[in-house]
């Protein structure tokens, strides 16, 4: 078990509402991913948190955004939600600046209707 | 632009027969590669990596630059080995964002 951890597993919701994704990383690990995984585009990268502040910025929607806590668990905000946000969104941590091992969570399911 | 190209979606073998998975790059610089694996109903997990150069479950993959290629070979593949599989590789700009490829999934057959 690689100790990271999301919750909720599944969330079905409906067009237009918003939700928030939840990941706890592993132990003393300081940076968080944020994944999308789709049947057509495959696993992207959202955006990343190192320490509490913002890395960097992949192919996350204006209408999502993310932060990470001082106690370095970190939040998926999804709002206006439209059927073409259903997914499955991966976090990944890793212990360091400059360690590339990533450690990923179970994913949360996500259902827009 | 980084890519990771997976040309095969689907892959089946024989158990005891050898399999390679593709994974073709493109990237500017000194790449970092990965390979991820994903069994049924767990969580991704990396398998290796090239710097590291191990053989992870009698896997193992080459960063050839010339051909951009990093394929993940295995001699004698097991029904355990049953699995979806990642090449990805780690993001320029000072992160350590990992682009992936779409993966493969590989059918071990008894």
């Amino acid at each position: 078990d690689s100790g990271v951890t999301q919750t909720p597993k599944h969330l079905i919701t409906a067009t237009g509402q918003r939700v928030t994704l939840r990941c706890s990383p592993r132990s003393g690990d300081l940076s968080v991913y944020w994944y999308q995984q789709s049947l057509d585009q495959g696993l992207q990268f959202l955006i990343q948190y190192y320490n509490g502040e913002e890395r960097a910025k992949g192919n996350i929607l204006e209408r999502f955004s993310a932060q990470q806590f001082p106690d370095l668990h970190s939040e998926l905000n999804l709002s206006s939600l439209e059927l073409g946000d259903s997914a499955l969104y991966f976090c990944a941590s890793s212990p360091r600046w400059g360690q590339a091992e990533q450690y990923f969570g179970p994913g949360t399911r996500l259902t827009v209707t | 632009a980084q890519r990771v190209t997976q040309p095969e979606k689907l892959l089946s073998v024989f158990k005891g027969a050898p399999v390679e998975l593709k994974c073709n790059y493109s990237y500017s610089g000194s790449p970092e590669l990965f390979w991820y694996v994903q069994y049924s109903r767990q969580r991704l997990q990396l398998l290796l990596r090239h710097i590291s150069r191990e053989s992870i479950k009698g896997f193992t993959a080459d960063l050839n630059k010339g051909e951009t290629s990093f394929h993940l070979k295995k001699p004698f593949a097991q029904e355990e080995d049953s699995a979806m599989y990642y090449c990805a590789l780690e993001g320029q700009g000072g992160s350590e964002k990992l682009v992936f490829g779409k993966g493969t999934k590989l059918t071990v057959n008894p």
